[in-house]
């Protein structure tokens, strides 16, 4: 199916590490992007391609894919990390697609 | 440094057509193998990609818009422009250009506007 499918809300304990996780038949074929995104602002691309972080995002970001399965883990999240995070990828027919989006709270 | 900014009216009435510019600065619309896409978001909801338009005037849009949108680009002024036709309240969002690259399989909006919001209402 042409979806991606995201966990609405996800939260972590400050320092502590978490995976926000996208499901979709085309990422069996293609690799997500990801973007952070906070209120008011415009999506911001932290991972990209099997693992790249554009330069400026942290290491703390890291992407992984397994199956038709792609994540997102911040390891040691930050207060300042609480955002909506949505993947992406292509749909059967080649062209963009976003997940629904995951909304993270840092505690 | 590429910027993208967004432009065109806030407020369009219903049935009419929507007509957003974006302008690139920091670089040429048409060097490099890069797509510009348009995407929008509700407000409180997720993003939605409407289509996009590639360096040599091809384009792809989104299957649920297609018969309503049209992409153009003028690189003499280095922007890209989406028209959207007869417009309902369902389509009031903000509304983003991005830069569509091709990277290691797959796409990723590198760079992005800020953003414009545009509201449909009589």
């Amino acid at each position: 199916s042409s979806e991606l499918t995201q966990d609405p809300a996800v939260s972590v304990a400050l320092g502590q590490t978490v995976r926000i996780t996208c499901q979709g038949d085309s990422l069996r074929s293609y690799y997500a992007s990801w973007y952070q995104q906070k209120p008011g602002q415009a999506p911001v691309l932290v991972i990209y391609g099997k693992n790249n972080r554009p330069s400026g995002i942290p290491d703390r970001f890291s992407g992984s894919s397994s199956g038709n399965t792609a994540s997102l883990t911040i390891t040691g999240a930050q207060a300042e990390d609480e955002a909506d995070y949505y993947c992406n990828s292509r749909d059967s027919s080649g062209n963009p697609l976003f997940g629904g989006g995951t909304k993270l709270t840092v505690l | 440094q590429v910027q993208l900014q967004e432009s065109g009216p806030g407020l369009v009435k219903p049935s009419q057509t929507l007509s957003l510019t974006c302008t690139v600065s920091g670089g040429s619309i048409s060097s490099g193998s890069y797509y510009w896409s348009w995407i929008r978001q509700p407000a409180g909801k997720g993003l939605e990609w409407i289509g996009r338009i590639y360096t040599s005037g091809s384009t792809n849009y989104n299957p649920s818009l297609k018969s309503r949108v049209t992409i153009s680009v003028d690189t003499s002024k280095n922007q890209f422009s989406l028209k959207l036709s007869s417009v309902t309240a369902a389509d009031t969002a903000v509304y983003y250009c991005a830069r569509d690259r091709l990277s290691e399989g797959g796409n990723h909006f590198d760079y992005w506007g800020q953003g414009t919001l545009v509201t449909v209402s009589s």
